[in-house]
């Protein structure tokens, strides 16, 4: 079974750019989440979603956004880049529905710098 | 405020020697909890996932402990590996607030010498 793919690897960005990162959660697998990990904040909640809805969302301002598509799949768009959106983005999926029982499978995740 | 502390930052021990590694949070009103290893540059490799009902959990030479009156959770490692070496992060899976909402420890960067 394939596990989660995260497209591309790798971006290099201008202040001011915008971004979309993608994500295809494992096969089955409904639930998928995004995160930041960065060295001085280590990882942090971007959002999560759930048949194609938004069911929970961190602490980021309104230029962090996604979707996710009927397939599970999702993306995450960035816009307006700041130097400080350099970071690994992180997507995980998971089986659960609401009971939030089930472990999280990572992607290799998407490495951005912002020039 | 609901959070997640690891410690220690980093650890350095000789090849097989067994090994604990601390979790600590801040509210017992959580979902389950969940250990990962990253490997630079990767992504978080699943380690074990304890439920809020559970005690513990074991893999292999893994064992991971709960105790939510306590607050705590070690992820308890035999007879350790060069192959081991690696960052482990604590993740809990809080109620209420942003519920659903998953909060990690900074890790605890383990290297393990032949």
């Amino acid at each position: 079974k394939a596990g989660v793919t995260q497209t591309p690897r790798y971006l290099i960005k201008t202040r001011g750019q915008q971004v979309t990162l993608s994500c295809s959660p494992i096969s089955g697998h409904r639930s998928v989440s995004w995160y930041q990990q960065t060295p001085g904040q280590g990882l942090q909640f971007l959002f999560e979603y759930f048949s194609e809805t938004q069911r929970n969302k961190g602490n980021f301002p309104g230029r962090f956004s996604g979707r996710q598509f009927s397939n599970s799949r999702s993306e995450m768009n960035v816009s307006t880049l700041e130097l400080g959106d350099s970071a690994l983005y992180l997507c995980a999926s998971s089986l659960e529905g609401s009971s939030y029982n089930s472990p999280l499978h990572f992607g290799n995740g998407t490495r951005l710098t912002v020039t | 405020k609901q959070e997640v502390t690891q410690i220690p930052a980093a650890l350095s021990v000789p090849e097989g020697e067994n090994l604990v590694l601390n979790c600590s949070f801040t509210d017992s009103a959580i979902y389950n909890l969940q250990w990962f290893r990253q490997d630079p540059g990767k992504g978080l490799t699943s380690l074990l996932l304890i439920q809020s009902s559970q005690r513990e959990q074991t893999s292999g030479r893994l064992n991971a402990s709960l105790d939510k009156s306590s607050g705590r959770s070690t992820l308890y490692i035999a007879a350790s590996q060069p192959g081991d070496s690696a960052t482990y992060l604590c993740a809990v899976r809080y109620y209420g607030g942003s519920q659903g909402n998953l909060i990690f420890g900074k890790g605890t960067k383990l290297s393990v010498k032949p």
